[in-house]
């Protein structure tokens, strides 16, 4: 079956780039949207923005101008960077597939700390 | 933004018993609603997607229901693998929100 691997830097200094990677095992990154979520420490569940299957992204404003979302097909992964973090951007990351999100990685916790 | 709220936050229930859980949203998602759970460090697990359909794999004592603004998600004899969060989400309209949550504790 499709599983999600996260990988990524867990501790950030405020002003640096957060950068993520979900890879893709069991199935192809083609063909399906890929949403990144992320969920502060004891809160619920935010949405950050997604890219669907023709490559057009789409993002939470609140996040807007310091996110990015790719897709990489040849690797079969899909990337999430975030500028200029702060230490409200302390949370744990998922990536996940579709709009009903049916597929979630396994989380990355993120700390961001002076 | 589609507003998501959930009732009750929390709520305590034995074994066996039936729960159900209140979604509303600021506008209608047409349906496009789902259901989650999650435990504790967890990744949250997709229970029902638009509305009603559980997803593959999910005991049949989890139901969803409803239409407009006003939806539920009943588990109809709680196990004790059922003590969890659980999460409403729309993704009719961008952003994709999520409901608050409601915590599911043991009695």
């Amino acid at each position: 079956q499709v599983q999600l691997q996260q990988w990524g830097a867990g501790l950030l200094k405020p002003s640096e780039t957060l950068s993520l990677t979900c890879d893709v095992y069991g199935g192809s990154v083609s063909g399906y949207s890929w949403s990144w979520i992320r969920q502060p420490p004891g809160k619920g569940l935010e949405w950050i923005g997604e890219i669907n299957h023709s490559g057009s992204t789409a993002y939470n404003v609140s996040l807007k101008s310091a996110v990015t979302i790719s897709v990489d097909t040849s690797k079969n992964q899909i990337s999430l960077k975030l500028h200029s973090v702060t230490a409200a951007d302390t949370a744990v990351y998922y990536c996940a597939r579709n709009r009903a999100f049916d597929i979630w990685g396994q989380g990355t916790v993120v700390t961001v700390s002076s | 933004d589609i507003q998501m709220t959930q009732s009750p936050s929390t709520l305590s229930a034995a074994v066996g018993d039936r729960v159900t859980i209140t979604c509303r949203a600021s506008q209608s998602p047409s349906g496009w609603l789902a259901w989650y759970q999650q435990k504790p460090g967890k990744a949250p697990k997709l229970l029902i997607y638009k509305t009603s359909t559980l997803e593959s794999g999910v005991p049949s004592r989890f139901s969803g229901r409803g239409s407009a603004t006003d939806f539920t998600l009943t588990i109809s004899s709680l196990q004790p693998d059922d003590f969890a969060t659980y999460y409403c989400q729309q993704y009719d309209t961008l952003p994709f929100t999520f409901g608050p949550g409601t915590t599911v504790h043991i009695k």
